[in-house]
């Protein structure tokens, strides 16, 4: 119940593709729901979030889908470019739980020029 | 600058020799939480904290030890190291648990036991 499915584990894309990670969940209460983006000997920083009462959320060229009755969100990277080459992990947690940020394990993405 | 910061940030050390990785927050940030990431299983929590004083264990708990004297601190001790605790650590910080919020994690302290 507190786990968090992602997929896939690693993903090559050519410049100007794009990319999509996908992660599904099994938790009801679950009700925020984040993208880490991390660089090579960096932490993980927030990249994008979304809350259930809304089923997409745009930042530039990246955009989370989420499908409530699925269970199921998205990250779309569009436009993919070299820079974007990082491992991506969603992530999701409940008000009230927030110490409980449960993580997907990880998509390497990497970006061809 | 805000930021998590962590010492040291490599590190060799053997089996059974204890040790301490500094964890500190310049954002007055409540909670603060320490992680281990592994290859195939993604960013485990080890130990939490909602405020000073208050610690709760994570997914992944045995074999480490935290304390939280004060808001900005939160050092993760490892009294008796084992081979298997080898991994790259980090913490994390956020302002208040009231409504899901954002973790700021530090840079990672890597560590191998011999």
């Amino acid at each position: 119940q507190q786990q968090v499915k992602q997929s896939p584990q690693s993903l090559i894309v050519q410049k100007g593709g794009i990319s999509i990670i996908n992660c599904a969940y099994e938790n009801t209460a679950f009700d925020y729901f984040p993208w880490y983006q991390q660089f090579p000997g960096k932490g993980p920083a927030l990249l994008i979030a979304i809350r259930p009462d809304v089923s997409e959320k745009k930042e530039g060229r990246f955009t989370i889908s989420f499908n409530k009755s699925a269970k199921q969100f998205s990250l779309h990277i569009m436009d993919s470019q070299p820079g974007d080459s990082a491992t991506y992990f969603c992530a999701a947690t409940w008000q009230g739980g927030s110490e409980k940020l449960v993580f997907g394990k990880g998509t390497k993405l990497t970006v061809n020029p | 600058e805000a930021q998590v910061t962590q010492n040291p940030r490599y590190l060799i050390t053997v089996t059974g020799k204890k040790l301490t990785v500094t964890c500190s927050q310049n954002m007055n940030h409540e909670y603060m939480s320490w992680y281990r990431q592994d290859p195939g299983l993604g960013l485990r929590q080890i130990y939490y904290s909602m405020n000073v004083e208050v610690t709760d264990k994570g997914d992944v708990p045995e074999g480490y030890k935290v304390s939280r004297k004060e808001k900005r601190n939160f050092p993760l001790i490892l009294e008796s190291p084992s081979p298997n605790q080898t991994s790259l650590y980090f913490c994390a910080s956020a302002r208040g648990l009231d409504v899901p919020e954002t973790q700021y994690f530090g840079p990672g302290t890597r560590l191998l036991v011999l």
